[in-house]
């Protein structure tokens, strides 16, 4: 079964509105989650380095008061897309890095199964 | 960061073994190496992972040679659901503990019936 849960798995949405997309580690705590964004034929990129209780790192070229990210919790941490546009329309995946407990020991990385998100 | 080069397309026949190579020349003593596949429209899903020894699990097989600039993933009988982008990674650290993965392009096997 998953141990990382993405909500909601797609959501579509107004162009200028914002979207805000859930990532829960399941049974185990992680510090860190990261943020990646996918187009279509292309592969994964990092978008953001969340980690609990303090400010995301953002990758090069990632517009952080775009794509805010609130890690408040070792099991939750949630991205949300303000003031949407249609060339934001993607597939997210999030991923968590995984503390003692988590299925293939710590310091691995389990990832979410993604959001579709369509901004019309 | 050590990189990557895979095929960008492998077509194999179910029920037979599909061997993905990856070259990661530049990889460092203490960077391992990892495999994860996307089927369509899913997040990644973790295959396997490897320092230097050849590994195997109920998925697939490592076979890393023994300079460690390359592998090999064994899927040692291939079905249709095995169609997916297998990704190669050299996992890098990110400060801390943290391990930050960057995704190449991956190869495409495409398990034909």
């Amino acid at each position: 079964g998953a141990v990382v849960s993405q909500h909601p798995s797609w959501v579509i949405c107004k162009s200028g509105t914002s979207v805000k997309i859930e990532c829960r580690s399941l049974d185990f705590q992680a510090t860190t989650m990261f943020w990646y964004r996918q187009f279509p034929k292309q592969s994964l990129m990092l978008m953001a380095t969340s980690n609990e209780g303090s400010k995301a790192t953002y990758e090069q070229g990632v517009e952080k008061d775009k794509f805010l990210i609130n890690h408040a919790s070792l099991t939750l941490s949630t991205l949300t897309v303000t003031s949407a546009h249609p060339e934001d329309s993607s597939f997210y995946i999030c991923s968590a890095i995984g503390l003692a407990g988590a299925p293939r020991g710590s310091n691995e990385q389990y990832f979410g199964p993604g959001t579709r998100l369509t901004v019309t | 960061d050590a990189k990557t080069t895979q095929p960008p397309s492998m077509d194999c026949a179910e029920g037979r073994a599909a061997n993905l190579p990856c070259n990661h020349s530049t990889i460092s003593g203490n960077e391992y190496v990892y495999w994860y596949r996307q089927i369509h429209s899913q997040g990644p899903q973790y295959i396997i992972h490897g320092l230097k020894n050849n590994e195997t699990n109920e998925m697939a097989s490592l076979i890393i040679t023994e300079d460690r600039k390359s592998s090999t993933l064994i899927l040692p009988h291939a079905t249709l659901r095995d169609t997916a982008v297998y990704y190669c990674i050299v996992r890098v650290r990110s400060g801390g503990s943290n391990y930050k993965l960057t995704f190449g392009k991956g190869t495409l096997l495409t398990v034909n019936p």
